[in-house]
């Protein structure tokens, strides 16, 4: 069973620039979801992608963006770079999008960094 | 709103040592509730999950009660390894939402 893999591992970018960072799902999952980890802190959710369709949004603005791929890989794309965007990028993956019973499964990550 | 509150860290204790790390929550609903564990450079793996009150979710030695009366899901061992060194979180959903909340995480040392 291939587990949830992000790329790239590490990126740097200058402000105002734009960021695109890719997700492969775990096999049988067709659900995914991003969450933001500042230094120090708790993983906040920014969006989940359920059948290529944005299926609910966290507290980011629009220059967050994402898709979901058929094969239920997904990218998270930030346009207009802030500091403030520096952390830990985190996909998750899980059987189904009401996820009670059906926790995530993460990714190692993608660590941005913007200066 | 819904939210985790977890004890401050970092925690550094001695191998074989009894750990506690509590954890409060509110929530709107009803939630499930979880613990997860991250190691350094790698990403959250679930520890332990329970769904109801009174539910007890128990995995490598860790465990935690759902107490609704109290609204906390503190996590327990009876005796930490030095492998057990991660920072541990806690979190909320509220079924059939799709959003996870998560506490700041704390921090655990284990020393031989």
């Amino acid at each position: 069973e291939t587990g949830v893999t992000q790329s790239p591992t590490h990126l740097i970018k200058t402000r105002g620039q734009q960021v695109t960072l890719r997700c492969s799902s775990q096999s049988g999952h067709n659900t995914v979801s991003w969450y933001q980890q500042a230094l120090g802190q708790g993983p906040q959710f920014i969006f989940q992608y359920y059948r290529e369709e944005e299926n609910g949004r966290g507290n980011f603005p629009p220059r967050f963006s994402g898709l979901q791929f058929p094969n239920y890989s997904s990218e998270l794309n930030v346009n207009a770079l802030e500091l403030d965007d520096s952390a830990l990028y985190l996909c998750a993956s899980s059987l189904d999008p009401g996820q009670g019973n059906s926790p995530l499964h993460f990714g190692n990550g993608t660590r941005l960094t913007v200066t | 709103g819904n939210s985790v509150t977890q004890m401050e860290g970092p925690v550094t204790l001695s191998e074989e040592a009894f750990l506690t790390i509590n954890c409060t929550y509110t929530a709107t609903g009803y939630p499930s509730l979880f613990w997860y564990v991250q190691y350094p450079g790698e990403g959250l793996q679930l520890l332990l999950k329970a769904t109801k009150a009174d539910d007890k979710g128990s995995n490598k030695g860790f465990e935690a009660t759902y107490r609704k009366e109290t609204t906390s899901f503190h996590l327990e061992k009876g005796s930490v390894q030095v492998s057990d060194s991660a920072v541990y979180f806690c979190a909320l959903i509220i079924p059939p939402g799709n959003q996870f909340y998560f506490g700041t995480g704390t921090s655990l040392t284990v020393i031989p």
